[in-house]
């Protein structure tokens, strides 16, 4: 069943922080996150394998919590870089959200 | 470079007609995977294969066939092609089923428009 993903969009400035959420109605072992830019591939972010457990990429980071059933996607002082859109997967043949558009602007 | 290779990049077809999708990864992983992707649906597991010789049904697998050549190749093929099938196609390799570690890597895509 598919991840759901929130918010559908975000638009930030240079250096704001953004949360992305992702939430399933189904038992969640592990959750991915990857990010793809406009026209290009999807890019491994990080892996969450156990419940509670944050990890980082870069000034990304995220948790998950097993008992919620949620994973969230956390971006500080986020640069024009980060624009593009961020996707969670579940499952162990990984089934994906709909996607996260962010937009950062100068 | 290391990585999923994908052919070709861009395809017109008519409908009705029938064309074979491939995809190579050197990475020496077992699991292979294609995904559709279309505006505002995220990216659909078509087929996956766990392992060399075995293959899978993902989420929308109806008009699609695939088969596990080998260990790097992994095809996917529209046997009739219908306008629905319009889309971007990706296929990704992972060391696991679950993606341990590295996660998924993705191929450039295939941009197939069926007229």
């Amino acid at each position: 069943q598919q991840p759901v993903q929130s918010p559908q969009a975000v638009i930030l400035r240079e250096g704001e922080d953004a949360v992305i959420n992702c939430s399933s109605s189904k038992a969640l072992y592990s959750v991915h996150w990857y990010r793809q830019k406009h026209g290009e591939a999807p890019v491994f972010l990080m892996i969450l394998l156990k419940g509670g457990e944050q990890k980082g990429h870069e000034k990304i980071s995220a948790s998950f919590n097993e008992k919620k059933q949620q994973s969230s996607l956390y971006l500080t002082a986020s640069q024009l870089s980060y624009s593009g859109t961020y996707f969670c997967g579940t499952g162990s043949n990984l089934i994906f959200g709909k996607g996260t558009k962010l937009s950062v602007k100068p | 470079n290391a990585g999923v290779t994908q052919t070709p990049k861009f395809q017109v077809l008519k409908t009705g007609q029938s064309m074979t999708l491939q995809c190579a990864q050197d990475m020496n992983h077992n699991s292979m995977y294609w995904y559709r992707q279309d505006p505002g649906m995220g990216l659909r597991l078509i087929y996956y294969s766990a392992s060399e010789g075995t293959t899978d049904k993902g989420e929308v697998p109806n008009g699609y066939n695939v088969s596990r050549l080998n260990k790097r190749e992994f095809s996917l093929r529209l046997e009739s092609a219908a306008p629905s099938q319009t889309s971007v196609y990706f296929c990704a390799s992972s060391g696991t089923l679950t993606g341990e570690s590295r996660g998924y890597t993705f191929g450039s895509g295939t941009r197939l428009t069926v007229v």
